[in-house]
C-alpha cells in the first residue's frame, strides 16, 4: 500500500502553462518535503512545510500543506523549460528516522 | 552544510559477482544514513538506514547488505548480483532536523 499517492504521475505542458501536482495520504505527517530531480542525479530539497495550512512560495513555486497535514500541493506558474524534472513529495513521521516518497511526477515542459 | 559523495558513479557488473558501493559525508557529524534504490526515475525505495556506526536497519528483504564502519561511511554490498538489483542507487543523509534528507548524486548499476 502507498502511503503517499502523488498525482499525477507524468505531465506534458506548454511553456507559460500553469499546473498543480498533488501528495494525498490518509496518514498525518510531521512535516513533508518536496524534492526535484533531474535525470541521473539526486533529489534536490525544494521545501519543508511543518504547520497544517502553511503556504511556502519559491519564485514561481507555491507549496500548500493542508489543514490537517495529510496532503500537500506544488503549483507551478507560468511553467518554463528549465522546471523539466521528476518532481517528489515525502513525508515524515513523528518520532521517526524515516521518509516515505511519493513514486513522483514527471514533469515536462515544452517550449 | 553537508555534502555527500557517491562512487562510483556508474558501475556494470556480470550476474553473480560482488558489489560494493561507497558513500561519505562531509560537513555534519552522527548524521543518519540511508541507502536508496530507484527504478525507471520514479519513486525511491528504502533499503537501509542507520543512526549510528554499526547500527543498520534493513527495510526490505534482498540480496543486499549495509555496513557503517564509520560515523560518515555508509557502504552497500552484495555477494552475488541478480539482475533485479539493477538501478539507481541513492545515499541521503539527515540534515538539521530528521525530517529533511540530502542526497548524494547517485550510482547508476547495470547488472547483466
Amino acid at each position: 500500500t502507498q502511503l503517499l499517492e502523488q498525482s499525477p504521475q507524468f505531465l506534458s505542458i506548454q511553456e507559460g502553462e500553469n499546473l498543480t501536482v498533488y501528495c494525498n495520504s490518509s496518514s498525518v505527517f510531521s512535516s513533508l518535503q518536496w524534492y526535484r530531480q533531474e535525470p541521473g542525479e539526486g533529489p534536490v530539497l525544494l521545501v519543508t512545510v511543518v504547520t497544517g495550512g502553511e503556504v511556502k512560495k519559491l519564485k514561481r513555486l507555491t507549496f500548500q500543506f493542508g489543514d490537517a497535514r495529510k496532503d500537500s500541493s506544488l503549483h507551478i506558474t507560468a511553467a518554463q523549460p528549465g522546471d523539466t524534472g521528476l518532481y517528489l513529495c515525502a513525508g515524515a513521521f513523528v518520532y521517526g528516522n524515516k521518509l516515505v516518497f511519493g513514486a513522483g511526477t514527471i514533469l515536462r515542459v515544452k517550449s | 552544510s553537508q555534502t555527500i559523495h557517491q562512487w562510483p558513479a556508474t558501475l556494470v557488473q556480470p550476474v553473480g559477482s560482488p558489489l560494493s558501493l561507497e558513500c561519505t559525508v562531509e560537513g555534519t557529524s552522527n548524521p543518519n544514513l540511508y541507502w536508496y534504490r530507484q527504478a525507471a526515475g520514479r519513486g525511491l525505495q528504502l533499503l537501509f538506514y542507520s543512526v549510528g556506526i554499526g547500527q543498520i536497519s534493513s527495510e526490505v528483504p534482498q540480496n543486499l547488505s549495509a555496513s557503517r564502519p564509520q560515523d560518515r561511511q555508509f557502504i552497500l554490498s552484495s555477494k552475488k548480483l541478480l539482475l533485479s538489483d539493477s538501478g539507481f542507487y541513492l545515499c541521503a543523509c539527515n540534515g538539521v532536523s530528521t525530517d529533511t534528507q540530502y542526497f548524494g548524486p547517485g550510482t547508476r548499476l547495470t547488472v547483466l
